[in-house]
């Protein structure tokens, strides 16, 4: 059974960076390209961007431009994503997705990873 | 960014209802449409993509259609579990969008 887990909850303060990780398992990790979707309290679902777990290479919503990295480690299987100069309405749970369909038609998604960013 | 409006916003009906929810697009997509279902304090599901497949092991009162830009999802018998918020989301052009979520409740 394909399996995500991501990191465990975080607090982080404003003007501070978060990096949520993403395992994954049961399948092969560089076949796949994974997204990083977000949802903050009681909203609905932002897409952050994508990366190819094979070449590395990604592309991010010009929202997020200049302050997310998605980066991975093959040897481990794990995808990153780094957020940085957090803000009070970055407070949400990031999803990592794996894009079974290509082009983002076919998401299975990880538990999630809630970032809440308070003073 | 092709933009994603869901509608109702919010519904409720009782058990063995059909249900409908519409999802329209600010221009064609070309069924390059998937529906997703989130309970609460959970992550997303796959339901249907290519706006009318049914994804492996989902229930089969779940249904898709539409063309262009409006699509809808259907339950053709309302169950319990079906509890949930659904989203629409179009993987036609990046960056991929969705709607703004469907609550669903039970009556």
């Amino acid at each position: 059974q394909m399996q995500l887990v991501q990191s465990g909850a975080e607090v982080k303060k404003p003007g501070a960076s978060v990096k949520v990780s993403c395992k994954a398992s049961e399948y092969t990790f560089t076949s796949y390209y994974m997204h990083w979707v977000r949802q903050a309290p009681g909203q609905g679902l932002e897409w952050m961007g994508v990366i190819n777990p094979s070449g590395g290479s990604t592309s991010y919503a010009q929202k997020f431009q200049g302050r997310v990295t998605m980066t991975r480690d093959t040897s481990s299987s794990t995808v990153y994503m780094e957020l940085s100069s957090l803000r009070s309405d970055d407070t949400a749970v990031y999803y990592c997705a794996r894009d079974l369909g290509g082009s983002g038609s076919r998401l299975y998604w990880g538990q999630g990873t809630l970032v809440t960013v308070s003073s | 960014d092709i933009q994603m409006t869901q509608s109702p916003s919010s519904l409720s009906a009782s058990v063995g209802d059909r249900v409908t929810i519409t999802c329209r697009a600010s221009q064609g997509i070309s069924n390059s449409l998937t529906w997703y279902q989130q309970k609460p304090g959970k992550a997303p599901k796959l339901l249907l993509y290519a706006a009318s497949r049914l994804e492996s092991g989902v229930p089969s009162r779940f249904s898709g259609s539409g063309s262009g830009t409006d699509y809808t999802l259907t339950i053709s018998s309302l169950q319990p579990e079906d509890l949930a918020t659904y989203y629409c989301q179009q993987y036609y052009s990046t960056p991929p969008t969705f709607g703004q979520g469907t609550k669903l409740e039970i009556k």
